[in-house]
């Protein structure tokens, strides 16, 4: 089966500058996810969809962070503005469901914020 | 919420010995915990997972083992060999949450020296 693909797998941009990273889960995963991942640590959970329906997005920072997921299948998060500390790898992830098992993450976009 | 501690940070061993990260987790209600591996610029892979009504898994050279009444669990890798080498995540699914997202560890460097 084809993976989850993301897309740009790289990107720079200058501090209040706006970004958005595209994510298409596998086919038939209900649930989406976008993680990010700063240099060093674990994947933090930034928001999750089951379908087109946000379930959480309890650590998205919502003054400057927007995720959306239409049609239920693939996903766009935007940054605007962005800071310095946004340097990070967004990881998108999708499971068949929100409780029956691992993730399959994407490559992931490395965002640098200059 | 869940909290996933992860220990050691780093961790160097002779190829042919044995690797052991360990993890503990806050939340009793968790009742998944997978394990990721990550090389360096790519995406985390699951390798390994266990659910909270199993003691302990084991594929070839890897296993894990669940300690719910310590709530910790633990990745061991047997007979190490170089390709090992990676950072690995551990990760325990939060039933607190709106649908059970998962949360990680802050990443084992594994380093298997030929």
């Amino acid at each position: 089966e084809a993976g989850v693909a993301q897309s740009p797998r790289y990107k720079i941009i200058e501090k209040r500058q706006s970004v958005a990273f595209w994510c298409n889960p596998i086919s038939g995963h209900a649930t989406l996810y976008w993680y990010q991942q700063i240099l060093g640590q674990g994947p933090k959970l930034l928001i999750q969809f089951q379908n087109n329906g946000v379930v959480d997005d309890s650590q998205l920072p919502k003054d400057r962070f927007s995720a959306e997921r239409l049609k239920g299948v693939d996903s766009t998060l935007k940054i605007q503005p962005a800071k310095l500390e946004d340097s990070a790898v967004y990881l998108c992830a999708s499971s068949l469901t929100g409780t029956g098992g691992g993730y399959t993450f994407g490559s992931g976009t490395r965002l640098t914020v200059v | 919420g869940e909290n996933v501690e992860q220990h050691p940070s780093t961790l160097s061993v002779q190829e042919g010995d044995s690797a052991v990260i360990k993890c503990t987790y806050s939340d009793s209600a968790s009742n998944y915990f997978p394990w990721y591996k990550q090389e360096l610029g790519k995406r985390p892979q699951l390798i390994i997972d266990i659910r909270s009504n199993v003691g302990e898994k084991k594929d070839q050279r890897i296993a894990v083992t669940l300690n719910k009444t310590a709530k910790h669990f633990s990745l061991h890798i047997t007979e190490t060999q170089p390709e090992d080498s990676a950072v690995y995540f551990c990760a325990a699914r939060w039933v607190g949450g709106s649908q059970g997202n998962l949360i990680f560890g802050k990443g084992t460097k594994l380093s298997v020296k030929p």
